[in-house]
C-alpha cells in the first residue's frame, strides 16, 4: 500500500510566490524526504527530516513535520521558473527504532512556475 | 565527481526479449536500488541489495531480477518484457539503511520502451 500521500496535485504560481506542497503517510517513520524530479530525469534529494525534528530549512525550502498527525510540508519561498518541476516525499518506516532501509513514495506535486 | 550512472538512458527492446540496465556507482555506498516508475507516478521498490544481501520487494514480478557482482555495480534483468514494464527505471544508492542524512542518490534513470 502506498505509505504517501501527496496534495495538491499540482500547483501553478507565478514566480516569487511561495509554493506549498504537503504530504500525509500512514506508518512511524524513521525520516522522511523530499525529492525533485525534473520530467524525463532521475530524482534529487532536497532535503531530510528526522522523526524526532520538527522544522528544517535549507536556502529557500523549510520542511515541518507533525508525525502526531503523520503529515509533513514543503514550502518554496519566492520561487523561479526553474522550479518548475515534480515534487516527492518519501518516508523511510520505523522498524522497531532501526530503518527497513528502504524508501516509499508519495505520488508527487507537478509544480509550475510561470515567468 | 562521485555519483550514480545509469546505462543507457534509452533503452528500445522488443516484447519478450531479454533486458538488461545496469547501474554504477563511485560513492561505494553499501544499499542499492531499483525502482521503476510509471508515466505519472510514484516510484515503485522493485528490490535492493544491502552489501551481498538481496531484498526482494513481495509484489515484484518473477520476470525482474538482479545482479550485483561487486560494490560497484547492480543489474536489473528484465527476462521477458512486456508492453507493461514501459517504465522509467531509477537506480539509487545509500551508504548504509537509514542513514539518510544526504539522503539518497539517485541516477538519472533508463527509460525502457517495449516494442
Amino acid at each position: 500500500s502506498q505509505q504517501g500521500e501527496e496534495d495538491p496535485q499540482a500547483l501553478s504560481i507565478q514566480e516569487g510566490e511561495n509554493a506549498t506542497m504537503n504530504c500525509s503517510y500512514k506508518t512511524s517513520i524513521n525520516n522522511l524526504q523530499w525529492y525533485r524530479q525534473n520530467s524525463g530525469r532521475g530524482l534529487v534529494h532536497l532535503i531530510l527530516i528526522r522523526s524526532n525534528e520538527r522544522e528544517k530549512h535549507s536556502g529557500r525550502l523549510r520542511v515541518t513535520l507533525d508525525t502526531s498527525k503523520k503529515s509533513s510540508s514543503l514550502l518554496i519561498t519566492a520561487s523561479r521558473a526553474a522550479d518548475t518541476a515534480s515534487y516527492f516525499c518519501a518516508t523511510d518506516a520505523d522498524a522497531g527504532g532501526t530503518s527497513y532501509g528502504k524508501l516509499t513514495f508519495g505520488q508527487g506535486t507537478i509544480l509550475t512556475v510561470h515567468p | 565527481d562521485a555519483m550514480v550512472i545509469q546505462n543507457p538512458r534509452y533503452q528500445v527492446t522488443q516484447f519478450g526479449k531479454p533486458v538488461t540496465l545496469s547501474c554504477s556507482q563511485t560513492l561505494n555506498h553499501n544499499v542499492m536500488y531499483w525502482y521503476q516508475q510509471k508515466s505519472s507516478q510514484a516510484p515503485k521498490l522493485l528490490f535492493h541489495y544491502y552489501d551481498k544481501d538481496f531484498n526482494n520487494e513481495a509484489d515484484t514480478p518473477d520476470n525482474f531480477q538482479s545482479r550485483r557482482p561487486n560494490t560497484s555495480f547492480c543489474f536489473l534483468d528484465i527476462r521477458s518484457p512486456g508492453l507493461g514494464d514501459a517504465a522509467m527505471y531509477l537506480c539509487a544508492t545509500s551508504r548504509t539503511k537509514g542513514q539518510g542524512r544526504s539522503g539518497y542518490t539517485f541516477g538519472s534513470g533508463t527509460r525502457l520502451t517495449v516494442v
